[in-house]
C-alpha cells in the first residue's frame, strides 16, 4: 500500500537551532516526493520536490531510497518557518495523484 | 495573477442536505484535484480531472460524492444527503497538466449539523 509517514506531529525548536522534519513512504515503484508547507491563514503551498534538488528558503531534503526517506532539514531555524508542513508522494505512474502525511507542525520560538 | 478561487470559504449545512462546492482554477490548467482534509490529517485525494473528463475518481468516499467540470474549466464538488462525517476543508488544487507542479485554493470549510 502506498503510504507517508510523519512520526512529529509537532517539533519544537529554538530559533537558529537545526530542524528535521521526519518523512518515511512506502512504496514499491519510483515514487516522486514532495514537501508541501502552510503557513498560518495561507493555503498550501510546494517546497520542494526532490527531483529538482533545490534548496528553499535554507532547507533542503534528500531521497534514500534505501531507508525510503525524505527528511527535510534546515541548519538554522528561523521564527519564520513556523508553520505545518506535509510530506507527499506521486506515483510513478501518468494521472496518480499526491498522497500526503498527516503533517507536523514546527514552532521556532526566540 | 489569480490564483486558484473556491467558493464558498464556508459552508454550515444541516445533515441530509445537498451542498455544491465550487473551484476556479487558474486559467489555462488542464488538470484539477479536489482533496478533502478532515481535522488532524493531511488531504486526502478525492478525484483528478484532466480536461472536462474525470481521469481517477477512486478517491471519492461512496455516490453520495460527484464532481464535475463540464467546460475543463471551474469544477463543482457536489454531496448528496450529508452526514456529520463529511465536515472537513474541501481543497482544490490546479497544475498545467498532470505531472506539474498543483496550485492550491483556500479551500472551502463544510460543517455538516
Amino acid at each position: 500500500a502506498q503510504r507517508v509517514t510523519q512520526p512529529e506531529k509537532l517539533l519544537s525548536v529554538f530559533k537558529g537551532a537545526p530542524v528535521e522534519l521526519k518523512c518515511n513512504y512506502s512504496y514499491s515503484g519510483s515514487p516522486e516526493l514532495f514537501w508541501y508547507v502552510q503557513y498560518s491563514r495561507q493555503r498550501l503551498q510546494l517546497l520542494l520536490r526532490h527531483i529538482s534538488r533545490e534548496s528553499i528558503k535554507g532547507f533542503t531534503a534528500d531521497l534514500n531510497k534505501g531507508e525510503t526517506s525524505f527528511h527535510l532539514k534546515k541548519p538554522f531555524a528561523q521564527e519564520e518557518d513556523s508553520a505545518m508542513y506535509y510530506c507527499a508522494l506521486r506515483g510513478d505512474q501518468a494521472g496518480t495523484a499526491l498522497i500526503f502525511g498527516k503533517g507536523t507542525t514546527l514552532s521556532v520560538s526566540s | 495573477g489569480a490564483g486558484v478561487s473556491q467558493t464558498p470559504s464556508n459552508k454550515v449545512t444541516e445533515k441530509g442536505k445537498y451542498v455544491e462546492l465550487r473551484c476556479d482554477p487558474i486559467s489555462g490548467h488542464t488538470a484539477l484535484y479536489w482533496y478533502r482534509q478532515s481535522l488532524g490529517q493531511g488531504p486526502e485525494f478525492l478525484i483528478y480531472f484532466q480536461g472536462t473528463g474525470a481521469a481517477d475518481d477512486s478517491g471519492l468516499p461512496n455516490d453520495r460524492f460527484f464532481a464535475v467540470r463540464p467546460e475543463g474549466s471551474v469544477s463543482t464538488l457536489k454531496i448528496q444527503r450529508t452526514e456529520r462525517g463529511d465536515s472537513a476543508v474541501y481543497l482544490c488544487a490546479s497544475s498545467l497538466t498532470w505531472g506539474n507542479e498543483q496550485f492550491f485554493g483556500p479551500g472551502t470549510r463544510l460543517t455538516v449539523l
